[in-house]
């Protein structure tokens, strides 16, 4: 499978506490992308990190590249209940579009 | 506003049957996509379309047929539903730049149930 993989498949955290998940990808990228979905809803874009970054931050949102590793990670500082949802990491590469199995965020009032 | 729409939001029906699942985008996008997402949520692209041309079409069932009137519009047709093809079918478009995807915009997504 060209799919990637995100590690955890699920985490439970307290809010206030940070929560990080990390992906994989298996293909050459041009960039980077991460993606929320509440239950029962579409994919909502977060943040997009190109080849040629290694760390972009958005709000509460820190995500940082690794091509060497083929990996990348996604930070959520001071988490709230909002945050509750599944979040996928998606590469990108020409007219491909790969979406990692995505980690499953509960976080805790 | 809408950015991206499908009907219908559920879709219940018998094996057998055909189905047609509709998208459409007001973002201005030259590019739309189909994809499938499975009860374990893995996400796959089935299609996708640049102005109205097939650029994607991964491996799945010729059961299976896009159709884009126009660059606005991409809708998706099931002929002879099974059951493995109950799932969430989600739309989504973008404006692709520099020649790669850049970020993808999402319908609420339509869920399909076969009986």
């Amino acid at each position: 499978s060209q799919q990637g993989e995100e590690d955890p498949q699920a985490l439970s955290i307290q809010e206030g506490e940070n929560a990080t998940m990390n992906c994989s990808y298996k293909t050459s990228i041009n960039n980077l992308q991460w993606y929320r979905q509440n239950s029962g809803r579409g994919l909502v874009h977060l943040i997009l990190i190109r080849s040629n970054e290694r760390e972009k931050h958005s709000g509460r949102l820190r995500v940082t590249l690794d091509t060497s590793k083929k990996s990348s990670s996604l930070l959520i500082t001071a988490s709230r209940a909002a945050d509750t949802a599944s979040y996928f990491c998606a590469s990108t590469y020409f007219n491909k579009f790969y979406f990692g199995s995505g980690t499953k965020l509960n976080v805790k009032p | 506003d809408t950015a991206v729409s499908q009907t219908p939001k559920y879709l219940v029906t018998q094996m057998g049957n055909d189905k047609s699942i509709k998208c459409e985008q007001n973002l201005g996008h030259d590019t739309m996509y189909w994809y499938k997402q499975d009860s374990k949520k893995f996400l796959k692209i089935m299609f996708s379309y640049n102005n109205k041309e097939l650029i994607i079409n991964e491996t799945v069932p010729n059961r299976f047929s896009p159709k884009s009137p126009d660059k606005a519009h991409l809708n998706l047709h099931i002929n002879s539903l099974e059951l493995g093809d109950s799932a969430v079918y989600f739309c989504a478009s973008s404006q692709e730049g520099r020649g790669y995807t850049d970020t993808q915009y999402f319908g609420p997504g339509t869920r399909l149930t076969v009986l």
